[in-house]
């Protein structure tokens, strides 16, 4: 069956422009996860959803970052006024459950800001 | 804070070599911890999830194992081959968190 989509696979833009990157979850899946991950640098934990509940936003960066989800499907992971140091691959996975079901990844979203 | 430490960061074998990789995490208060691989350009792809109640895990040839009071698991990965060569990752849930704090990955390369 179809996996998590993430697009779009690649963006670049310039600096104080806003980006809006997309991620479609396997069907069925009720958790949902945004992901960073810098050049040589860990995966670095954003915001999760449970259903269209964001109950964890701590990971954002900054209140340039926001996400939503709707109809416990799509989410959309939204960087406005985008500075250099937001350049970085954004994954997204999702899970059955919140709990003890392994993340599924889409291939992400490699964001470059000039 | 929960940190995650994997060693070695890079590690270079023959085909056919058994090895393992090293996980080591600072709170042992863990859901569950998961190994997962990374391709290059490409997103993870889970390997074995291990419930904190559980001490080990199988699939094929990789083998995890989890020592939650030592803050400690390892992947066995029996009989390398060229393909296995990836980015290997592990990630723990905290006891009443829902999100995966993940270690910087140890970088394999399998030679024929």
């Amino acid at each position: 069956g179809a996996g998590v989509s993430q697009s779009p696979s690649n963006k670049v833009t310039e600096k104080g422009k806003d980006v809006e990157l997309r991620c479609d979850p396997i069907s069925g899946h009720t958790a949902l996860y945004w992901y960073r991950q810098s050049l040589g640098q860990g995966l670095e934990f954003l915001i999760y959803f449970q259903g269209n509940s964001a109950p964890d936003k701590s990971g954002l960066p900054s209140d340039r970052f926001s996400a939503e989800r709707t109809g416990g499907s799509v989410s959309t992971l939204t960087i406005q006024r985008t500075q250099q140091e937001d350049s970085a691959v954004y994954l997204c996975a999702s899970s059955l459950e919140i709990l003890n079901s392994p993340l599924h990844f889409g291939n992400g979203t490699r964001l470059t800001v000039t | 804070k929960q940190e995650v430490t994997q060693i070695p960061a890079a590690l270079s074998v023959p085909e056919g070599e058994n090895l393992v990789l090293n996980c080591s995490f600072t709170d042992s208060a863990i859901y569950n911890l998961q190994w997962f691989r990374q391709d290059p350009g490409k997103g993870l792809t889970s390997l074995l999830l291990i419930q904190s109640s559980q001490r080990e895990q199988t699939s094929g040839r990789l083998n995890a194992s989890l020592d939650k009071s030592s803050g400690r698991s390892t992947l066995y990965i029996a009989a390398s081959q060229p393909g296995d060569s990836a980015t290997y990752l592990c990630a723990v849930t905290n006891t009443g968190f829902q999100k995966l704090v993940f270690g910087t990955g140890t970088r394999l390369l399998v030679s024929p």
